[in-house]
């Protein structure tokens, strides 16, 4: 049974407008959520991350957005860049994460010229 | 300059042969983690280790096997290799607190 959920395998959005990247979860448990970004042959590289605490976290171009009563949370890029297009992961942590991270099925980002 | 190193990049291997995958971490962090990834699917946690001496498995049963003798150092190993272990595996390591784990760039393994 998957415990974080990521619902589209793809997404194509415009230069220059706003991509939103979907998660949801089912584990209550879960209190730290992480966005990673991975392009082919490569390790996933860390984005931004949101504490349970928090519904909002911005960095840059990138904020994510945490739901808990609807166990969802969302990534916002804007404006899309051309080098943005890669797989986006959600991933969660219960209880400081020591047993690892739980990860999404990811999604595919492409911005279009 | 990565903090978090893993070795081959690529391995074509044939079936049955015994293979060690290698990670390396330079950041001296307790907390390392392998993940194996199929195309189009999500990062499978197989190992983990909470330090020297420690190894557990993860979510999602493998047929590797994994050391920790060393805190900068965690291999991974498959005794005989079969065609349904081609994938790709990734290492990562956890400072201390939530998040903070970095990954290397991984290795992809086709058995064939």
């Amino acid at each position: 049974d998957q415990q974080v959920k990521q619902n589209s395998p793809s997404l194509s959005v415009q230069e220059g407008r706003i991509s939103i990247l979907n998660c949801d979860y089912t584990n209550s448990m879960f209190d730290y959520f992480l966005w990673y970004k991975k392009y082919p042959a490569e390790g996933p590289t860390f984005l931004i991350s949101i504490s349970s605490i928090k519904d909002k976290n911005e960095d840059g171009r990138f904020t994510v957005f945490l739901n808990k009563s609807a166990k969802h949370l969302s990534l916002h890029i804007v404006p899309s860049q051309p080098g943005d297009s890669a797989v986006y992961f959600c991933a969660a942590i219960a209880g400081g994460g020591a047993d690892g991270l739980t990860f999404g099925k990811g999604t595919h980002l492409i911005i279009q010229p | 300059e990565a903090d978090i190193y893993q070795t081959p990049r690529y391995l074509v291997i044939g079936t049955g042969k015994k293979i060690t995958l290698e990670c390396s971490q330079t950041m001296g962090h307790d907390k390392m983690y392998w993940y194996q990834q199929d195309p189009g699917m999500e990062l499978h946690l197989i190992h983990y280790s909470y330090g020297v001496n420690s190894t557990e498995k993860g979510d999602l049963s493998s047929e590797s096997t994994v050391s920790r003798i060393r805190t900068e150092h965690f291999p991974l190993t498959l005794e005989s290799a079969r065609p349904s272990h081609t994938s790709q595996y990734l290492c990562a390591s956890s400072g201390p607190g939530s998040g903070g784990y970095t990954f290397g760039s991984g290795t992809r393994l086709t058995v064939v």
